[in-house]
């Protein structure tokens, strides 16, 4: 029943190596995000997939490769891991784009990310 | 940047008592949001209220806008235990919701 499912939810793994984190929602969004939450809490957004496509790619490492195989996966792909990659990586969807009334943001719970 | 700022930063309280929590935003908006974050968990929405708006509530919540300064306050009445999280004021707008840095929460039992 977990409309916004992202894996895994912990991950511990050295500097340099490449990992992924998946996320699907079935909430039937044609909106998905990535968000970092660094170790002081603030949430940023990286990027945001409309129907499959790329709308918002902050300022991010092209490390980070956002993928979208359909409107309800949104996976993130990290290459060359770094320590100051170490931090809390949210997937959410949305109905549509934009932060607007009617288009709440859902979140999933959350992908702790480690880089040793 | 354009996060906001939630002030208090952390506020302890007790059980039955009212918490108010206060945001600062740098940009115009088209409306601001109040998001929960249980410790280890995901967010998740409270309450949105539009840039026309001057207050609005949901069940304990109270939300206020001051557009004019810029600011929003969150009103939690009647606190309970379970109320005990960190507390994220969002400015929504026609691409994004930009996140403030998050108030914690506690209340005792």
């Amino acid at each position: 029943d977990t409309a916004v499912s992202q894996t895994p939810k912990y991950l511990v793994t050295q500097m340099g190596n490449d990992k992924s984190i998946k996320c699907e929602q079935n909430l039937g969004h044609d909106t998905m995000y990535w968000y970092k939450q660094d170790s002081k809490k603030f949430l940023k957004i990286m990027f945001s997939y409309n129907n499959k496509e790329l709308i918002i790619n902050e300022t991010v490492p092209n490390r980070f490769s956002p993928k979208s195989p359909d409107k309800a996966h949104l996976n993130l792909h990290i290459n060359s891991l770094e320590l100051g990659d170490s931090a809390v990586y949210f997937c959410a969807s949305s109905r549509g784009q934009g932060a607007r009334p009617g288009n709440t943001i859902y979140f999933g719970e959350g992908s702790w990310l480690t880089v040793v | 940047s354009q996060q906001g700022e939630e002030d208090p930063q952390a506020l302890s309280i007790q059980e039955g008592e009212n918490a108010t929590m206060n945001c600062s935003y740098k940009t115009s908006i088209n409306n601001l949001q109040w998001y929960r974050q249980n410790s280890g968990r995901g967010l998740v929405h409270l309450i949105l209220i539009r840039s026309n708006e001057r207050e609005k509530h949901s069940g304990r919540l109270r939300v206020t806008l001051d557009t004019s300064k810029k600011s929003s306050s969150l009103l939690i009445t009647a606190s309970r235990a379970a109320d005990t999280a960190s507390y994220f004021c969002a400015q929504g707008g026609s691409e994004k919701l930009v996140f403030g840095k998050g108030m914690k929460l506690t209340v005792n039992p």
